[in-house]
């Protein structure tokens, strides 16, 4: 079945460093792929998303593009605040899959930046 | 309200014991959706509604979880005869209709003791 795979944490950076987050996906179908971020103590946010190939999400500084050959969407951000500090998850939907339209999320990165 | 709420926040429940959980969508929104978050993993999908409609449920563990939303808003996830394994985060989202961005609550964290 369609799973994402997301770089394990706790990912610990000093501020204004270059950040990357690296995302594998295995999907049948044309996903979409998406970006989600939990700050402390609140709920799950859409940060960007991507609906095809080639496709350039960026949302707060963040970026990550669709690449279907790598079926990777790496998280990127060129220099993290501490307000950045959150868990970051990964996900995929199958548009075409049937009514659900689910999503299928890694299993989050923790990102902590120091001032 | 502005927001998609759960209650309550936070749930005890000795094992055994039934359990349910709120989730009041954000209004005017079609889908809904239950995921389940184990400590340090990510959610996982367990059931989907369009208005009053189940139309996934694939995701349910066992046939001691249910979920009802029976007027297309509020939705209740339902765990019977609970056990250590259901303890978890119970995340309910709305989106307002397919293909489009789901809102997700502050969730519910269930400890079963």
């Amino acid at each position: 079945g369609d799973s994402v795979t997301q770089m394990e944490g706790p990912v610990t950076l000093s501020e204004e460093a270059f950040l990357t987050i690296n995302c594998t996906y295995t999907a049948t179908g044309y996903p979409s792929l998406f970006w989600y971020v939990q700050y402390p103590g609140e709920g799950l946010q859409l940060l960007l998303k991507a609906t095809k190939a080639d496709d350039k999400g960026s949302n707060k500084g963040f970026e990550a593009t669709y690449r279907k050959e790598t079926t990777s969407f790496h998280l990127e951000k060129g220099s993290v605040q501490v307000s950045d500090s959150a868990v970051y998850f990964c996900a995929l939907s199958d548009r075409g899959g049937g009514a659900t339209n689910k999503l299928i999320f890694g299993t989050g990165t923790l990102l902590a930046v120091q001032p | 309200g502005a927001g998609v709420s759960q209650s309550p926040r936070y749930k005890v429940a000795k094992r055994g014991q039934d359990v349910a959980l709120r989730c009041d969508p954000i209004s005017g929104h079609v889908s809904l959706f239950w995921y389940q978050q184990a400590l340090g993993q990510g959610p996982e999908f367990l059931t989907y509604f369009q208005n009053e409609a189940q139309l996934d449920k694939s995701g349910l563990p066992s046939d001691r979880f249910f979920a009802e939303r029976p007027e297309g808003s509020v939705s209740t996830l339902k765990i019977q005869r609970t056990q250590q394994e259901d303890s978890a985060v119970y995340l309910c989202a709305s989106s307002f209709e397919k293909n489009t961005e789901a809102f997700f609550g502050q969730g519910t964290r269930l400890t079963v003791v």
